[in-house]
């Protein structure tokens, strides 16, 4: 399987803060990853795909980039919807898995 | 929209199985795949395998091929996941999720939509 690894685990923020969650894999995937937010009792939604492309309806303070191997989701000015658990998930080739996300929670 | 919902939790006995269902509405459920993940105290989200509703073809993860069966029912625009043989390592959250891109390829798009979420209990 392909190797998945995010950090932090878990980060602590304000409301306002600039939150960057990255995602590197090995070996290389191309393009193929996506985030996901998931609040708690809730079902994950779908942030980011292709690495950069934001998903339909997902707010603007959403972004991210890509270096090699290495994916850094973005999000800027938190806002206190965005307080949960953040995933990354390969899907480049099956299985598709996922990183063991980044809890965000307020400071 | 695409809206996916599930069958309610369940209280399973070790070595027995679990059927877990997924109606799906809003969209043309023969177009994409549904996958299926969970989510096991402690873990980071599984992706179990997947079914195409367009053709009945699946494809599930190693660990889990010799005991899972995913199918679709076309009529009601609905999928199944079958477990068989469960152990207290299958206690989860399951959820299903609907491919963003059609047919059974990567899924480059990721999974769009997601279902509720279906908690199983293995307990004697």
């Amino acid at each position: 399987d392909f190797q998945m690894t995010q950090s932090p685990s878990s980060l602590s923020a304000s409301v306002g803060d600039r939150v960057n969650i990255t995602c590197r894999t090995s070996p290389g995937i191309g393009s193929y990853l996506n985030w996901y937010h998931q609040r708690l009792g809730e079902a994950p939604r779908l942030l980011i795909y292709a690495a950069i492309a934001l998903a339909s309806g997902v707010p603007s303070r959403f972004s991210a980039s890509q270096f090699g191997t290495d994916f850094t989701l973005i999000i800027n000015s938190l806002q206190p919807e965005d307080f949960g658990t953040y995933f990354c998930q390969q899907s480049f080739v099956a299985p598709w898995n996922f990183g063991r996300g980044t809890k965000v929670d307020m400071k | 929209q695409a809206h996916l919902v599930q069958s309610g939790g369940d209280v399973v006995q070790p070595g027995s199985s679990v059927t877990v269902s997924c109606k799906t509405s809003g969209y043309t459920f023969t177009r994409h795949v549904i996958n299926w993940v969970r989510l096991a105290p402690g873990q980071g989200f599984e992706w179990m395998g997947w079914v195409s509703p367009h053709d009945g073809d699946t494809n599930y993860a190693q660990r889990f091929r010799d005991r899972v069966t995913m199918t679709t029912d076309t009529s009601t625009a609905t999928a199944y996941l079958h477990l068989r043989t469960l152990t207290s390592d299958d206690a989860a959250l399951y959820y299903c999720a609907k491919s963003a891109d059609p047919g059974p390829n990567r899924p480059k798009g990721g999974f769009d939509t997601w279902g509720q979420g279906t908690l199983v209990i293995v307990s004697s």
